[in-house]
């Protein structure tokens, strides 16, 4: 059974403070995701990496950076946490490009409050 | 850019009926997928249905089917014989096919509710 899963499942952190989002994967791909959860907002892309040490600003980038050492593991860093960065973080992991299998799997998610 | 859009916030059905999520998407790409992901309240994302953009034949699993209208570019999905395990937050989302990491592009969502 194909697993991703998220250091946390909440997490409430202070302003300023730097934070870390772990996600670790066991389905030994390529590509991992990360995505902001918001209402009325939908899903949107923070960060991606397609490889160890690789990797590409999504579509709201900033305030964040992203770690990925080892191809299981990606990590998103809040350098310093800001109370707008207050959201649910999903990470996100598909099979290797294969129009057979495509499916992107989920973790769990964490919700991050900053005060 | 690719953008998806989801029109009805909430929706709600009576248990055993049938309800239609819509969705609408716009994209300059030929060959692409989309989805229909339900988050429950538990927040793991699942993934309802997908279908190929080259395929004229509209997906179906079990209770769930989809109406997809490639030259209007809409998507809808339908939940027949609805069950109270259907509550939940439905998100309709669009993928590129081709090179390149395959992420995946969401609408806002539909919270919607299964009354008894």
């Amino acid at each position: 059974d194909v697993k991703v899963t998220q250091s946390s499942r909440y997490l409430v952190k202070r302003t300023g403070e730097k934070v870390f989002l772990e996600c670790v994967q066991d389905m030994d791909h390529e590509n991992m995701f990360w995505y902001r959860q918001d209402p009325g907002l939908g899903l949107r892309l923070i960060y991606f990496s397609y490889d160890v040490k690789m990797k590409e600003k999504g579509d709201i980038p900033e305030g964040y950076s992203v770690s990925r050492e080892k191809k299981e593991r990606f990590s998103l860093i809040l350098e310093s946490a800001s109370t707008n960065q207050t959201s649910m973080y999903l990470c996100a992991s598909p099979p290797l490009r294969n129009p057979l299998n495509y499916e992107q799997y989920f973790g769990p998610g964490t919700r991050l409050t900053v005060t | 850019a690719q953008t998806v859009t989801q029109s009805q916030p909430e929706m709600s059905v009576q248990e055993a009926e049938t309800v239609t999520l819509s969705c609408t998407y716009d994209t300059s790409e030929n060959n692409y997928y989309l989805f229909w992901y339900k988050q429950p309240p538990s927040r793991q994302m699942i993934l309802v249905i997908r279908q190929e953009a080259y395929k004229q034949q509209n997906a179906t699993e079990n209770r769930f089917s989809v109406n997809f209208q490639k030259a209007a570019k809409s998507f809808s999905l339908k939940i027949s014989d609805s069950q109270l395990g259907d509550t939940a937050m439905y998100f309709c989302a669009f993928m590129k096919h081709g090179p390149g990491a395959n992420n995946l592009f969401f609408g806002t969502g539909t919270r919607l509710t299964v009354i008894p």
